[in-house]
Order: structure tokens, then C-alpha cells, then sequence
């Protein structure tokens, strides 16, 4: 069966600006996660997404946001971007949420840079 | 909040040689996982442990999960250059919290 997809792959934006990002879960797959990953801080949990609810979410600004829809491809928005937020985000996909230790399928991520 | 700790950050070995990183977490964690992320990809699951003191094996990879449950350990044994990669052990921020907590991973870097 088809993987996790993200897009876009790459995105370049400037200081100020919004970015959207989707991702396409794994047929099935009822919860989506959202991680930033950065050489500095590593693996970055944002948020979890279950059924259309935000279940879990990390300790990042409220100008991270995210949403999933009922066919359970899910987005994630970064409003007013900052240079900080120049990052890899990933989207992974599971069965039930991951922190009961269910595989999550990652994405290839959408590669973010804000000049 | 709950930490997970991963030594060493670094690691290079020579080709044959055996590997080992381990995760140390703050608090007891109810399952560990671990994931492989190879250069220029993204995260792999490679297993996921829950009872203490286990311990399980995937040909040269042996996991083992610590008999608190605080902590973790990956070895390989015999490295092979396909094993070039970031590897991260990851759990739930405390005993039935709801976020996952990664790591900062260790790097293994291989000379053939």
C-alpha cells in the first residue's frame, strides 16, 4: 500500500509569511503526528491528530497549528514564520496513537527555509 | 518535563566492528522505541519494547529494554555499511502521558 505523503517537498518562504503543509496518511491510519526536526534540537514532537481531534500537542508557539480532516490527510500552518522555523517537518502515520508504542510510518518531510 | 537522553551523539566504527548506543530516560517509561534514520531520509520504526528486562533481536540488532524501564540499549553487531544511519530510541513522556519524546539520536558513520 502506498506510503505517507508529504507536500510540498521543499518550500522556501520569508520572514513574516504563513506556509501550509499536507500530509497523506497511510490508508487506514487513524492518527497523524507532526514533528520538527532541526540539527540542533533533533526529533520535535508538534502535535497528534486523531479522528479530526488534536489528541496531544508539543511545546511550540501557538503560530504552530494543524487540523485533519475526515479522511484523515491532515495539514499543519506556521503563521508569521521565523527565521528559527527554517526546520524538516515530518508527518507520521499510525494505526492508534504512538505513544502506546504503535509504528508510525513517517513521511519523506517537507523541507522548510525561511530567509 | 521528561527527558530522554541517547549516548554517544557520535560514533564511527570501523566496518565489522560492533555498535552500541544507549537511551536513558528521566522517568519509567511504559514502552521504548527506536527508529533508524539513514542519511537524507526519514525515520524508520525498527521495534518497539514494553516489558522489562526484554530483550529482542532483528538479525545482527539486539534491543534491550532495562528492568526499571528507564532505560534502553541498541547493539549491532558485525557492523555493515548499510547500517550507516541515526538511530533514535523514543517513549512516552511519562507513565501514560500522550506525547512522544524522542532523543537526540545517535550518529554511526562506518569505514569500509
Amino acid at each position: 500500500k502506498a506510503g505517507v505523503t508529504q507536500t510540498p517537498r521543499y518550500l522556501i518562504k520569508t520572514r513574516g509569511q504563513q506556509v501550509t503543509l499536507s500530509c497523506s496518511p497511510i490508508s487506514g491510519h487513524r492518527s497523524v503526528s507532526w514533528y520538527q526536526q532541526t540539527p540542533g534540537q533533533g526529533l520535535q514532537f508538534l502535535f497528534e491528530y486523531f479522528s479530526e481531534t488534536q489528541r496531544n500537542k508539543g511545546n511550540f508557539p501557538g503560530r504552530f497549528s494543524g487540523r485533519q480532516f475526515s479522511n484523515s490527510r491532515s495539514e499543519m500552518n506556521v503563521s508569521t514564520l521565523e527565521l528559527g522555523d527554517s526546520a524538516l517537518y515530518l508527518c507520521a502515520s499510525s494505526w492508534e496513537s504512538p505513544r502506546d508504542g504503535n509504528e508510525q510510518f513517517f513521511g519523506p518531510g517537507t523541507r522548510l527555509t525561511v530567509l | 518535563g521528561q527527558q530522554v537522553m541517547q549516548i554517544p551523539q557520535y560514533q564511527h566504527v570501523q566496518e565489522g566492528e560492533d555498535f552500541t548506543t544507549y537511551c536513558n530516560s528521566s522517568t519509567t517509561l511504559s514502552n521504548i522505541q527506536w527508529y533508524k534514520q539513514r542519511p537524507g531520509g526519514h525515520p524508520v520504526f525498527l521495534i518497539q519494547l514494553v516489558k522489562s528486562g526484554e530483550v529482542k533481536k532483528q538479525k545482527r540488532l539486539t534491543f534491550q529494554f532495562g528492568e526499571a524501564k528507564k532505560n534502553s540499549s541498541l547493539h549491532i553487531t558485525a557492523t555493515q555499511t548499510t547500517d550507516v544511519g541515526t538511530y533514535f530510541c523514543a517513549g512516552p513522556n511519562g507513565w501514560g502521558a500522550q506525547k512522544l519524546v524522542f532523543g537526540q539520536g545517535t550518529r554511526l558513520t562506518i569505514n569500509p
